[in-house]
C-alpha cells in the first residue's frame, strides 16, 4: 500500500465547476503537507503548502485532518487552464512522499 | 536564472548499459533529491541529499548511486541498466528540507525520459 493514496480519477468538469480532491497518508509522524501541479509532460510545480488550519489561495483551499490523516484541495469557478494533474505529499522523516496524482480536465 | 537543469532530456540504453543523469542548481540549495515517475505510480524518491558529502537512499534505491561532491550538482548513476529502469527521471532541490511549519517549495527540473531495452 503506498503511503499517500489519490483518487486517480479522471475528474472532468465543465469550466466554472467546483471539484474536490481528496488524498490519505498512512504515516502518522509526517509533518507538512503540500499540494504540487503537473502538467502534461512537465515537471511538478507548487501549487501550495496545507496548513492545519487549512488555507485559501484564491480559488483553491486546502484543507488537513490530523486524526484522519486526510487532506483535500477544493478549486472554485474552475478554469480551463486548471486542468493538469495535482499531486499529493506527504512528508516522511526526511522525504517526500508522493501520491500517484488526480487527474483533472475542465471542459468549455 | 536556470533554476534546476537537467541532461540528457532522452536517452535510450541497453539492458547492461551504465550512464549518469546529471542536475545542477543555481540557486545554492542545501537539499536535493532524484525522483523516477511511472505511470499509476506516482513520483518515487530515489535518493536525497541534505548537504554536499551527505547522500541517503530513499524509497526505490536500488540500481542506482549518487553522489553529492559540491552544492551544486547531484549526478545519478545507472550502474547496469534493466528495462524496468525506463521511466521519466526528475532531479529537485530545495533551500531545505520541506519540513514542518515552511513552505520550503521543490523545485523540480523538466526530467529526464529514459528508455532501456
Amino acid at each position: 500500500r503506498k503511503e499517500v493514496e489519490q483518487d486517480p480519477g479522471p475528474f472532468n468538469v465543465p469550466e466554472g465547476a467546483t471539484v474536490a480532491f481528496n488524498c490519505t497518508y498512512s504515516n502518522s509522524a509526517s509533518q507538512s503537507f503540500f499540494w504540487y501541479r503537473q502538467d502534461c509532460r512537465k515537471e511538478p510545480k507548487l501549487l501550495m503548502s496545507v496548513y492545519s488550519s487549512g488555507n485559501e489561495d484564491g480559488r483553491f483551499t486546502a484543507q488537513l485532518n490530523r486524526a484522519s490523516q486526510y487532506i483535500s484541495l477544493l478549486i472554485r469557478d474552475s478554469k480551463l487552464s486548471d486542468s493538469a494533474t495535482y499531486l499529493c505529499v506527504a512528508t516522511g522523516n526526511n522525504d517526500m512522499r508522493f501520491g500517484a496524482g488526480t487527474r483533472l480536465t475542465v471542459k468549455p | 536564472n536556470a533554476g534546476v537543469t537537467q541532461t540528457p532530456k532522452f536517452q535510450v540504453l541497453k539492458t547492461g548499459q551504465s550512464m549518469t543523469l546529471q542536475c545542477a542548481q543555481d540557486m545554492n540549495h542545501e537539499y536535493m533529491s532524484w525522483y523516477r515517475q511511472d505511470p499509476g505510480m506516482g513520483l518515487r524518491l530515489i535518493h536525497y541529499s541534505v548537504g554536499a558529502g551527505i547522500t541517503d537512499q530513499g524509497e526505490v534505491p536500488n540500481g542506482y548511486n549518487v553522489s553529492r561532491s559540491t552544492t551544486e550538482d547531484f549526478p545519478l548513476r545507472l550502474l547496469s541498466a534493466a528495462p524496468s529502469q525506463t521511466s521519466v527521471y526528475f532531479c529537485a532541490s530545495s533551500y531545505s528540507f520541506p519540513g514542518p511549519g515552511g513552505t520550503r517549495e521543490q523545485y523540480f527540473g523538466p526530467g529526464t525520459r529514459l528508455t532501456v531495452t
